[in-house]
């Protein structure tokens, strides 16, 4: 079946240590999308990729990075660098830029 | 810069009742695309309905329908026969034409009372 998957699904990082979340797609979707969700904002754009070694930054891409080298791979790192990293991060592919995004399962991270 | 504006944190309707979940943005281009998404608890979000602006016929998708005015900036969500399983987060979301930043609003938490 075709879909997203992230992993892990809860991940605990102590304060000062870089962590990584995975997100992959086989939906051969050319775009891909990093979200974080906290409580009354919404969705907020991190990062997104719109081809293979090429992306761009969100609204909040401070203390965040991400790599492209394959398209169903669009991994987000979190590093020591993001103030309050605690939040449910959700991870999105789609065709084409006006097509609708299909979503992963989201990681929900907590620092301790 | 283009805003969404979901006014209704909180919405309730009764089971078999019909719900309208308001949503309005702000944006000074023409050409652009709207889009529900509903969040469950399982926190899976999944697209409900999508307007494409240079349609004038409003979007149908079984018992969601949306209300599409363009030059007041609305894009209202019907929900018609609710059921338990309509229960979710609704979040509606912008996107410019040939770009790829969507713009969500801040959600309205919809509860189907039995």
């Amino acid at each position: 079946d075709g879909g997203i998957t992230q992993s892990p699904k809860y991940l605990f990082r102590k304060e000062g240590q870089n962590v990584t979340l995975s997100c992959e797609q086989n939906l051969n979707h050319d775009a891909m999308y990093w979200y974080r969700q906290d409580p009354g904002q919404g969705l907020r754009l991190i990062y997104y990729s719109q081809i293979v070694n090429d992306f761009q930054k969100g609204d909040i891409a401070e203390g965040y990075s991400v790599s492209r080298e394959k398209k169903e791979s669009f991994p987000l790192t979190v590093t020591s660098a993001q103030k309050n990293p605690t939040a449910f991060y959700l991870c999105a592919s789609s065709l084409f830029s006006y097509n609708e995004q299909f979503f992963g399962p989201g990681t929900r991270l907590t620092v301790l | 810069a283009q805003t969404v504006t979901q006014s209704q944190p909180e919405m309730s309707v009764q089971e078999a009742e019909t719900v309208t979940l308001s949503c309005t943005y702000d944006t000074s281009e023409s050409d652009y695309y709207l889009f529900w998404y509903k969040q469950p608890p399982s926190r899976q979000m999944i697209l409900v309905i999508r307007q494409e602006a240079y349609k004038q016929q409003n979007a149908t998708e079984n018992r969601f329908s949306v209300n599409f005015q363009k030059a007041a900036k609305s894009f209202s969500l019907k929900i018609s026969d609710s059921q338990l399983g309509d229960a979710a987060m609704y979040f509606c979301a912008y996107l410019n034409s040939g770009t790829y930043k969507y713009i969500f609003g801040t959600g309205t938490r919809l509860k189907v009372l039995a």
